[in-house]
């Protein structure tokens, strides 16, 4: 089975900040590659998918990177609402979800 | 109007069993790849289980042999049979949607608590 391992765990920043977050597979997953975020008592919402690509709908301050086994999710500018867990999965055999991390907007 | 709603959940005893129902609206289930997700109480995402939209199915290793994913197209519904529960099964199941097998799911239900407790 494929593993997920993302770090940082958890975060604190402010608003307006940069902030990334990163994705390490166990064995190369080319670009099956999904962020999503998820907010207390609500269902994930898909971010990005195959590693780069905005879903419909998500701001552009979102982006990813990344191939093989090393991924990131980027927030150019933080903002109040970006306050989430964020969570990484591999859909290259199976699906896998990192363990997710927790961005506190200060 | 696009949309999932899961039902079924509740609790159940310890090696009772439980079937989930996903009802989709808006989408052909057999079109797209469905699958459950479950979240233990302040816990992460787990992925559980998948059904492919040509029919095949797969399993996380914590569930197999004794979850069974299935969709009955007439219905637009998947389900998802539990069987064997164990107190670590206990957690909220969503039912999401992806258009491909190897897409992000984009579309997610509002989830089904489950929980094993005697």
């Amino acid at each position: 089975d494929i593993q997920m391992t993302q770090s940082p765990s958890s975060l604190s920043a402010s608003v307006g900040d940069r902030v990334t977050i990163t994705c390490r597979a166990s064995q190369s997953i080319t670009t099956y590659l999904n962020w999503y975020h998820q907010r207390p008592g609500s269902a994930p919402k898909l971010l990005i998918y195959a590693a780069s690509s905005l879903h419909t709908g998500v701001p552009s301050r979102f982006s990813g990177s990344g191939s093989g086994t090393d991924f990131t999710l980027t927030i150019s500018s933080l903002k109040p609402e970006d306050s989430a867990t964020y969570y990484c999965q591999q859909s290259y055999s199976g699906r896998t979800f990192g363990q997710g991390t927790k961005v506190e907007v200060k | 109007e696009v949309q999932i709603v899961e039902t079924g959940g509740g609790m159940i005893q310890p090696a009772g069993s439980l079937r989930l129902s996903c009802a989709v609206s808006g989408f052909i289930v057999s079109g797209n790849y469905m699958s459950w997700v479950r979240q233990a109480p302040g816990k992460g995402l787990e992925w559980v289980s998948g059904i492919y939209s040509g029919g095949n199915v797969h399993y996380s290793d914590s569930v197999k042999g004794r979850f069974t994913i299935s969709r009955d197209n007439s219905k637009n519904t998947v389900y998802l049979q539990m069987t064997s529960l164990r107190a670590e099964d206990t957690g909220v199941y969503y039912c999401a949607s992806a258009k491909g097998a190897g897409d992000g799911s984009d579309i997610w239900g509002q989830g089904t608590l489950v929980t094993v407790s005697s």
